[in-house]
């Protein structure tokens, strides 16, 4: 079964850092894309950043560029989201979502929590 | 960036009656390779979007034939035949032809009368 399963979401205060996971299983993983998704509460879905099946190009959104960094480990089908300098507009539940413009596989989400 | 403007917000409907949502972008979505990087995800309430179209009209797995995607260019329609009580929730389209940024529409509200 095409799984993915994010972990690491928390509660952290404004200016912090936190990192997300993301577990892949069930499909090659070294052979997709991924995404980040966010949804903010109450809100709807807005693309967060993507990279490519080896790492070689990463793209962000406007409002997370020098503050967000996609990253993966294809040895260990991982796919990761380190977010720095957090504020309260980054609140929202991150979903991890195969491919590209597909978007065909999603995750449960992980729930980050930005706070003063 | 393209813009994905949705109506109606919200959508009233009976059950066994049939439902549509419109989603319109601000550029024809049509990409220099030909394809329309145009998708439908469906979310439930308390669950997380799942896809339900790809590129326009194409059907994912599973996903009940009660549910059809149409348009070209800029104008596109996700059509529920006849809906039912598990439609309940919000939909959105989101195009991929010209990224970055890949962009959703706002969404709209399924709900039984």
């Amino acid at each position: 079964e095409v799984q993915v399963v994010e972990s690491g979401g928390d509660l952290v205060q404004t200016g912090g850092s936190l990192r997300l996971s993301c577990a892949a299983s069930g499909f090659s993983f070294s052979s997709y894309w991924m995404s980040w998704v966010r949804q903010a509460p109450g809100k709807g879905l807005e693309w967060v950043a993507t990279t490519k099946e080896d790492g070689s190009e990463k793209y962000y959104v406007d409002s997370v560029k020098g503050r967000f960094t996609i990253s993966r480990d294809n040895a260990k089908n991982s796919l990761y989201l380190q977010m720095n300098s957090l504020t309260d507009v980054d609140t929202a539940v991150y979903y991890c979502v195969t491919g590209r413009w597909t978007m065909g596989v999603w995750g449960q989400g992980t729930t980050v929590t930005v706070s003063s | 960036d393209v813009v994905m403007t949705q109506s109606p917000l919200s959508l009233p409907v009976t059950l066994g009656q049939p439902a549509s949502i419109s989603c319109r972008s601000s550029q024809s979505l049509v990409h220099s390779d030909g394809n329309t990087y145009l998708n439908w995800f469906q979310q439930r309430p308390g669950q997380s979007p799942r896809r339900l179209i790809y590129r326009v009209s194409n059907r994912d797995s599973g996903v009940p034939d009660r549910f059809s995607g149409s348009g070209s260019g800029t104008d596109f329609t996700l059509t529920i035949s006849r809906v039912e009580a598990e439609d309940v929730g919000v939909y959105y389209c989101m195009q991929g032809t010209h990224w970055p940024p890949l962009t959703f529409g706002g969404g709209t509200k399924v709900e039984i009368k």
